[in-house]
């Protein structure tokens, strides 16, 4: 069964410091993806990043940056010179690409909530 | 940039009636999905439908849910007699192919008094 687990409940920082939101997944699939959300205090879902369980290059975009290692079943993400923009729950996300059939729901971990202060 | 459209933004409905959900898919996407968060929880899968038919629900979805995509535009979520445990945010997100983020609404919030 897919499971992902999120085990940071609440970060506080100050502004420009990095942090680091932990996720680590669980699935029987060797063909999988993995996602990042982050939902601002308005609600909204906001896609951040996708990646397939093939590609294991960390990916940078701007301040954000993700690493994926399969060793360890994780896929961490980092927010280099945090702002208060940043503040927001961000979630982990996993889907099973099935060959046939089945839809690819994501299975959703229970979220960080990150609050950056001035 | 093309957008996954919800309405109404809130619904306020008492314990028992019916509600319906409304979402406008991005054109030309085919895959559909409805999902549920209970204030302060994780996101919960509810549904998934393709070529006008579930392709796979989870055990939230009973036999008062239901799903239709009625004109070919719109995508609903219908809860037959609402429960005090139906509030929540409702959110649907679509997908152009199974390998494709899915891109999600902003959300109806369902509130059952």
């Amino acid at each position: 069964a897919q499971k992902v687990t999120q085990a940071q409940t609440e970060i506080s920082v100050v502004e420009k410091e990095d942090v680091t939101l932990d996720c680590v997944y669980e699935t029987r699939d060797t063909t999988y993806y993995l996602f990042w959300y982050k939902q601002p205090p308005s609600g909204e879902l906001v896609f951040l990043i996708r990646r397939n369980s093939f590609d294991e290059q960390n990916e940078i975009s701007g301040r954000y940056s993700w690493n994926f290692q399969k060793s360890t079943s994780s896929f961490n993400f980092t927010i280099t010179a945090s702002q208060v923009v940043d503040s927001a729950v961000y979630f982990c996300a996993l889907s099973e690409a099935l060959t046939q059939g089945g839809s690819e729901k994501l299975v959703f971990g229970k979220g960080t909530k990150l609050t950056v202060n001035p | 940039e093309p957008e996954v459209t919800q309405t109404p933004s809130h619904q306020v409905t008492q314990m028992g009636q019916e509600v319906i959900l409304r979402c406008v898919p991005i054109s030309n996407h085919l895959y559909f999905y409805w999902y549920r968060q209970i204030l302060g929880q994780k996101v919960e899968f509810l549904v998934s439908f393709y070529n006008n038919e579930i392709s796979e629900k989870s055990e939230i979805f009973d036999d008062q849910f239901s799903v239709e995509r009625p004109d070919g535009s719109n995508f609903t979520l219908k809860i037959r007699s609402t429960k005090l445990e139906d509030s929540a945010m409702y959110f649907c997100a679509t997908t152009g192919g199974r390998t494709q983020p899915q891109h999600f609404g902003d959300g109806t919030r369902l509130s059952i008094l």
